[in-house]
């Protein structure tokens, strides 16, 4: 029973596209996360929620939005898709906010290319 | 976060242990060590944290110095599926508990 999963797994798509990628956790974690992988493999967090509010958004472009619907749940969404969004987002989950020694579990990533 | 830094790059021959180095001279004293590491096209795995103490697990093994600023990830007996990415991570327990990752290790595990 994957603990992250993300949907889906590749996803290519032309220039200007709207397009979204679904995470679930099934770990009762309270806190989740995206992540970008770019090109040069540098791994940067976007977002990060606490039961379903927002925490942090590190300067991304408000073209990304995501959606908590749920705790269990952090959707994110990429309106007009750029030929620099071309990359892999890794979906994360962590038990508690501000709980130093917890880890997060990572998803195993959405590969997405803008053509 | 204080900042990491790692080697960039680092071999091992198979069966023997991996010894990965990892300095955060600025550390202070609430934050924890991190180690992760990303197999190619995975999503990064956690491995190993501490504070103060060495930790060991089924995995590998932290070595903390006295002072903190530097730590040592052990793999005791590196196999081919532990090439990866090694990520060591500083963090700090109060602002959103999110992870920054540096550019990491890039362990190749040698046959």
């Amino acid at each position: 029973d994957t603990a992250v999963s993300q949907t889906p797994k590749y996803l290519v798509t032309q220039m200007g596209n709207d397009k979204s990628i679904k995470c679930e956790q099934n770990l009762g974690h309270d806190t989740m996360y995206w992540y970008k992988q770019d090109s040069k493999k540098f791994l940067k967090i976007m977002f990060s929620y606490n039961n379903k509010e927002l925490i942090i958004n590190e300067t991304v472009p408000n073209r990304f939005s995501p959606k908590s619907p749920d705790k269990a749940h952090l959707n994110l969404h990429i309106n007009s898709l750029e030929l620099g969004d071309s990359a892999v987002y890794f979906c994360a989950s962590s038990p508690a906010l501000g709980a130093a020694t917890t880890e997060a579990f990572f998803g195993q990533g959405t590969r997405l290319t803008v053509v | 976060d204080a900042k990491t830094t790692q080697p960039t790059s680092m071999d091992c021959a198979e069966g023997r242990a991996a010894n990965l180095p990892c300095n955060h001279s600025t550390i202070s004293g609430n934050e924890y060590v991190y180690w992760y590491r990303q197999i190619h096209s995975q999503g990064p795995q956690y491995i190993i944290h501490g504070l103060k103490n060495n930790e060991t697990n089924e995995m590998a093994s932290l070595i903390i110095t006295e002072d903190r600023k530097s730590s040592t990830l052990i793999l005791p007996h590196a196999t081919l599926r532990d090439t990866a990415v090694y990520y060591c991570i500083v963090r700090v327990p109060d602002t959103g508990n999110q992870f920054y990752f540096g550019t990491g290790t890039s362990l190749t595990v040698i046959p």
